[in-house]
């Protein structure tokens, strides 16, 4: 069964800094690995999507790497700003879960001004 | 992407009664998805809503609980049955337009059984 994990729970930097947010899955067979974000009793915003044969995707200041045989994945965040704050989820799709989506736990970012 | 809808987008509700969930999605859709998202946790898969026949549910979930209907490909409805304040929830609805591509997701409906 799969399992994703999310470390740190929980982060505060002052606005500017480069922060990295870590995902690591237990079963490294997955078709692809997906970055959310979710702001206060809202839904989900997808931030990156990286294929499983991919090793990293870029969209403005974020950027997702994937490291497959090693169950890891990163999104790093530039120049942080205090309108990135928020939680940020990580999920895979397994191979033998057909679509379904397997969720870390998150990490929740606190950018301060 | 997919601009999703829910209906409703909040509600509170007494304990024993039912309500139903509703999404639309704005183009079709191969895949539709209910999950839940309980206070402080993530998320969890209810079911996949298949169009034209049952959903498939996951373990922990059944459909006396939480029957699902999905009549056509931008649409589908999740019921949260005989409701208790255990039910209290984020509901979200997910749709991917072909396998393994992104999934994208409604706004959610947040539900608080007293």
């Amino acid at each position: 069964k799969q399992e994703v994990t999310q470390i740190p729970a929980a982060l505060s930097v002052p606005e500017g800094e480069n922060l990295v947010l870590n995902c690591s899955f237990t079963d490294s067979a997955i078709y692809n690995l997906q970055w959310f974000r979710q702001d206060p009793g809202k839904g989900l915003t997808s931030l990156l999507l990286i294929q499983s044969s991919q090793r990293e995707q870029t969209s403005g200041r974020l950027n997702a790497s994937l490291d497959k045989s090693s169950g890891r994945s990163t999104l790093y965040i530039a120049a942080s700003q205090p309108g990135d704050s928020a939680t940020y989820l990580c999920a895979v799709m397994s191979e033998t879960s057909g679509s379904r989506l397997t969720f870390g736990e998150g990490t929740q970012l606190t950018v301060n001004p | 992407s997919a601009v999703i809808s829910q209906k409703p987008s909040r509600d509170i509700c007494q304990r024993g009664t039912s309500l139903t969930i509703q999404c639309q999605v704005d183009s079709q859709v191969t895949m539709m998805f209910w999950y839940r998202q309980q206070p402080g946790q993530s998320l969890t898969l209810i079911a996949t809503a298949n169009q034209g026949s049952e959903a498939t549910y996951e373990s922990g979930f059944v459909i006396d609980k939480f029957p699902i209907s999905r009549p056509n490909l931008t649409f589908s409805t999740l019921t949260v049955s005989n409701m208790s304040p255990e039910d209290s929830s984020i509901y979200l609805c997910s749709v991917e337009r072909r396998l393994t591509e992104t999934q994208y997701f409604g706004p959610g409906t947040r539900l608080l059984v007293l």
